[in-house]
């Protein structure tokens, strides 16, 4: 069985700030794992994932993550946080043999200004 | 990138009523597509998988004879919402796969009256 944890409910920074937003995952085999934005009443937007190959992944809107195999963590990073992106963000992973997704909780991050 | 149009975006009916949810993929062949549920600040609860040509395959607990999946070609997937009531008020968000990764509609919010 395959499952995503995302420990922080909320993140709060101020703008112009480091941003970080944790996931943990368990998986049999090997991970592919991702990370997605929700706005208000809007489907998913893809961020970035990990595949295979270099465990610092970039994404979309300045974005990045790390993947940590040891730690079985995929850390959502920002350098600079800006008020836009005040969001929901999941976390998800699927086993290579599986295509389902599994989901985190969902961390909702508020950036002030 | 890849595109996923799911409409409509929202819908309000009356008890007993049914409504259709379609999600199509616009620049690409789904293998798979996924349906799933969000409750407010909560996490995507995955209803049922879907492939083109095949009966959708339901989680446990979510009663196919309800929401009914149909996978009619390899760009369009509807879920029907039969007899609505409403507890089934909620998002609803549809997912379509290929080779290349996930690509998430934009949601439908179903409001049962």
């Amino acid at each position: 069985a395959q499952s995503v944890a995302q420990p922080e409910d909320q993140v709060n920074v101020a703008e112009g700030n480091p941003l970080t937003v944790k996931c943990t995952y368990s998986v049999s085999g090997n991970p592919y794992l991702f990370w997605y934005v929700q706005y208000p009443n809007r489907g998913l937007q893809f961020l970035l994932k990990y595949i295979t190959g270099d465990n610092l992944v970039k994404g979309s809107y300045g974005f990045e993550a790390e993947f940590n195999k040891s730690q079985t963590s995929f850390h959502l990073k920002k350098p600079s946080a800006l008020v836009s992106d005040s969001a929901l963000y999941f976390c998800a992973v699927r086993d290579i043999s599986d295509y389902k997704l599994s989901f985190g909780a969902g961390t909702t991050v508020t950036v002030r200004a | 990138g890849a595109v996923v149009s799911q409409h409509p975006s929202w819908v309000i009916c009356k008890s007993g009523t049914s409504v259709k949810i379609e999600c199509r993929s616009l620049d690409f062949q789904a293998t798979t597509m996924f349906w799933y549920r969000q409750f407010p600040k909560q996490s995507l609860m995955l209803m049922a998988t879907s492939n083109e040509g095949s009966k959708a395959t339901y989680e446990q607990g979510v009663e196919k004879d309800k929401f009914l999946i149909n996978h009619a070609s390899l760009t369009l997937s509807t879920l029907t919402v039969t007899s609505a009531h409403p507890e089934d008020s909620s998002f609803y968000i549809c997912s379509a796969t290929d080779i290349y990764g996930y690509t998430f509609g934009s949601g439908t919010r179903l409001t049962v009256v």
